[in-house]
């Protein structure tokens, strides 16, 4: 079994300052983990993922995770927070390998609100 | 390229009915996955459909059942409707190539909005 823990479920910030996202997962196999990010009324757009390659992962609009397994967390930052950033965001980890039908499990999100 | 679509964006009903919800995936995806929302919470997994066969499923009732058509497009049908039933019903779409299990991206609709009265 599988599941993701979002530590906070709302993260304030100024716009300008360091943000940080926090995630823990508990994996029976080496997982494949994520960051979704939702906007209101929008569907899900992937941020980055993290599939046994490089432990530190880059993705879009200047966010990145790192991937560390002794602590089993992949915490979201970015170094400096935009107000477009405000928006829902998602851990997520899915099964890397074998059979199952366990899908990707999301955790219950993390608001981000960004403070002008 | 369209991304995914969903059809209809809200929708209410009322307990003890029937809904079919519609999704048609990303130009080039074979594989559609269903998910469900509810207020304040992370998406769920349905189930996920590949070659117009159900693959994997997750903790849901037999009430929930779907459809794959040979143009990838799916359908997520809903009976019997529950006031627990109301959420929003996303569909993503992948690439799979045939593998069990997913590791690659998803891309995912807007969701249909469903309120069971």
């Amino acid at each position: 079994a599988q599941s993701v823990t979002q530590l906070d479920s709302h993260v304030s910030v100024s716009e300008g300052t360091p943000v940080l996202l926090r995630c823990n997962y508990s994996s029976s196999y080496s997982p494949s983990l994520f960051w979704y990010v939702q906007h209101p009324n929008k569907g899900l757009q992937l941020l980055l993922k993290y599939t046994s390659a490089a432990t530190l992962v880059k993705g879009i609009n200047g966010f990145e995770a790192e991937f560390k397994k002794s602590e089993t967390s992949f915490h979201l930052t970015k170094p400096s927070a935009h107000m477009s950033d405000a928006a829902e965001y998602f851990c997520v980890v899915s099964r890397n390998s074998g059979g199952g039908a366990d899908g990707l499990t999301f955790g219950k999100g993390t608001h981000l609100i960004i403070q002008p | 390229d369209a991304g995914v679509t969903q059809s209809p964006t809200h929708l209410i009903k009322t307990r003890g009915q029937q809904v079919t919800l519609r999704c048609s995936p990303k130009s080039g995806h074979d594989t559609v996955s269903w998910y469900q929302q509810a207020l304040g919470q992370g998406p769920q997994f349905i189930f996920q459909y590949y070659e117009e066969e159900e693959r994997q499923r997750g903790n849901f009732p037999d009430r929930f059942s779907g459809h794959q058509f040979p143009n990838y497009s799916s359908e997520l049908n809903v009976n019997a409707l529950l006031l627990g039933d109301s959420a929003l019903y996303l569909c993503a779409s992948s690439f799979d190539r045939g593998r069990v299990f997913y590791a690659g991206e998803l891309f995912f609709g807007e969701g249909s909005r469903l309120t069971v009265l």
